[in-house]
C-alpha cells in the first residue's frame, strides 16, 4: 500500500484551464503538505494542514486552492493555469508538527502548454 | 523564509569513497532534517537532528549539527551506486515549516 498517493503522475493541461490534483495518506497522520518543486529543483512550501485546519498559507498566487475534506485527504486545485505554473507538485503528510520527518508522495508533473 | 542551502551543487566520487555534504541555513531552528531523492521520485526522509544535538547516526549516514555557525554537514561512509541521488537539508523554523535548500547532487561511480 502506498503511504502518500498523489493522482494523477502527469498532467498536461492548456494555459488557462483549471485543474485538481489529488492527495491521500494512509499513515493516521495528522498534518498533510503541498510543496511545488521548480525546473532547479527547489521545494518551496505551499500550503499546510493540521486536522483539517490550515495553519500554513504561503505566498502563492489565490489562483491555488487547497481543500481537506479529512485529515487524510489534502486535494489542491489550481485555477486559470500559467506557463509558470508547469513544476512538479509534491503532496507530504507527518505525524503532527515539529519533530517529525516527512513522507512524500511521488509527486505529480504539471506541464501546461 | 530561510532555506537550506547546500555544498557543494554537485559531487562525483568512486563506490567505497565517502561523500560529505554541507548545509548551511540563517535564523534559528527547532530542527533540521535530511532528505534522499532519486530521479523522478518523491522525497525520503533520512534524519532529523534536534537544535540541541551535535551529532547523530543512522546505519552509513553520519550527521553533525553547529547552531552557533547556522551550518550542518552530512557524512555517506563507503558509497554505493544505490546512492546515487540529489540530497536535501531542510531546516525547520520554528513555526514548524521545513523549508528545503536547491540539494547536492550525488553520483557515486562503480
Amino acid at each position: 500500500d502506498t503511504a502518500v498517493s498523489q493522482t494523477p503522475k502527469y498532467l498536461v493541461t492548456q494555459m488557462g484551464n483549471d485543474k485538481s490534483i489529488k492527495c491521500e495518506q494512509n499513515l493516521g497522520h495528522d498534518t498533510m503538505y503541498w510543496y511545488k518543486q521548480d525546473s532547479k529543483k527547489f521545494l518551496k512550501i505551499m500550503f499546510s494542514y493540521n486536522n483539517k485546519e490550515l495553519i500554513i498559507n504561503e505566498t502563492v498566487p489565490n489562483r491555488f486552492s487547497p481543500k481537506s475534506p479529512d485529515k487524510a485527504h489534502l486535494n489542491l486545485h489550481i485555477n486559470s493555469l500559467e506557463l509558470g505554473d508547469s513544476a512538479v507538485y509534491f503532496c507530504a503528510s507527518s505525524p503532527g508538527t515539529g519533530f517529525y520527518g516527512y513522507t512524500f508522495g511521488s509527486g505529480t508533473r504539471l506541464t501546461v502548454v | 523564509s530561510q532555506q537550506g542551502e547546500e555544498d557543494p551543487q554537485a559531487l562525483s566520487i568512486q563506490e567505497g569513497e565517502n561523500a560529505t555534504m554541507n548545509c548551511s541555513y540563517k535564523t534559528s531552528i527547532n530542527n533540521l532534517q535530511w532528505y534522499r531523492q532519486n530521479s523522478g521520485r518523491g522525497l525520503v526522509h533520512l534524519i532529523l537532528i534536534r537544535s540541541n544535538e551535535r551529532e547523530k547516526h543512522s546505519g552509513r549516514l553520519r550527521v553533525t549539527l553547529d547552531t552557533s555557525k547556522k551550518s550542518s554537514s552530512l557524512l555517506i561512509t563507503a558509497s554505493r551506486a544505490a546512492d546515487t541521488a540529489s540530497y536535501f537539508c531542510a531546516p525547520m523554523e520554528y513555526g514548524n515549516k521545513l523549508v528545503f535548500g536547491a540539494g547536492t547532487i550525488l553520483r557515486v561511480k562503480s
